[in-house]
């Protein structure tokens, strides 16, 4: 079975300030992780992907996650927020074999004061 | 390339009654997928379709809900009767398929169903 936990409902950060998005994972194979973003009214875009690849995984919008076996994390990253930012992220988690549907987290709401 | 498409966009009933929601995918796109998004949550998935068959129906409501793909192509999900926590937003993902390589899924904008 597969689970995602995204810690944090909300975020809120300066413009230009440091964004950190928490996504811990279990899964009973090596996983496939993701990152999607969610606008107002709008479907999920994918932002990155990891695919057993490199760890570090670099995504559109100048966000990026590192793949942390031993901490079960997959963590989204960008060094300067944008106003443009501001909107839902999940992180999601498929099986590399078999069934894959993704499983998707809570969600977590990043908002982005000016 | 056109994207998935999804009809109707918003769509508000009474309970007990039924709905369909309309959903056509990316051209050429051998696997289809239903997703429920609660408000506050994350998507979950109902049914997944390879071609014109089912692949993961386990969290699909039977007694309510029902999907089918006729002809490996479009796609509709129908609610019969709908319930106030079917309240929702019904999103239908595709992807191509090539075995055991990852193939990223493409969502359509959804539709918003009210349950009243």
């Amino acid at each position: 079975a597969q689970s995602v936990t995204q810690l944090g409902s909300h975020v809120s950060v300066s413009e230009g300030a440091l964004v950190l998005l928490r996504c811990n994972y279990s899964s009973s194979v090596p996983p496939y992780l993701f990152w999607y973003v969610q606008y107002p009214n709008q479907g999920l875009q994918l932002l990155l992907k990891y695919t057993s690849a490199a760890t570090l995984v670099k995504g559109i919008n100048g966000f990026e996650a590192e793949f942390k076996k031993s901490e079960t994390s997959f963590h989204l990253t960008k060094p300067s927020a944008h106003m443009s930012d501001a909107a839902e992220y999940f992180c999601a988690v498929s099986g590399y074999t078999g069934r894959r549907a993704l499983t998707f987290g809570s969600g977590t709401r990043l908002q982005v004061q000016p | 390339e056109a994207g998935v498409a999804q009809s109707p966009r918003y769509k508000i009933i009474e309970k007990r009654q039924s709905v369909a929601f309309w959903c056509n995918p990316i051209s050429g796109h051998a696997t289809l997928y239903w997703y429920q998004q609660i408000l506050g949550q994350g998507p979950k998935l109902l049914i997944q379709f390879q071609n014109n068959g089912v692949v993961d129906d386990s969290q699909l409501p039977k007694d309510r809900f029902s999907a089918e793909r006729l002809k490996g192509v479009d796609s509709t999900l129908k609610i019969q009767p709908a319930k106030l926590e079917d309240s929702a937003v019904y999103l239908c993902a595709s992807s191509s398929y090539s075995g055991r390589a990852y193939n990223e899924q493409f969502f359509g904008p959804g539709t918003r169903l009210t349950v009243l």
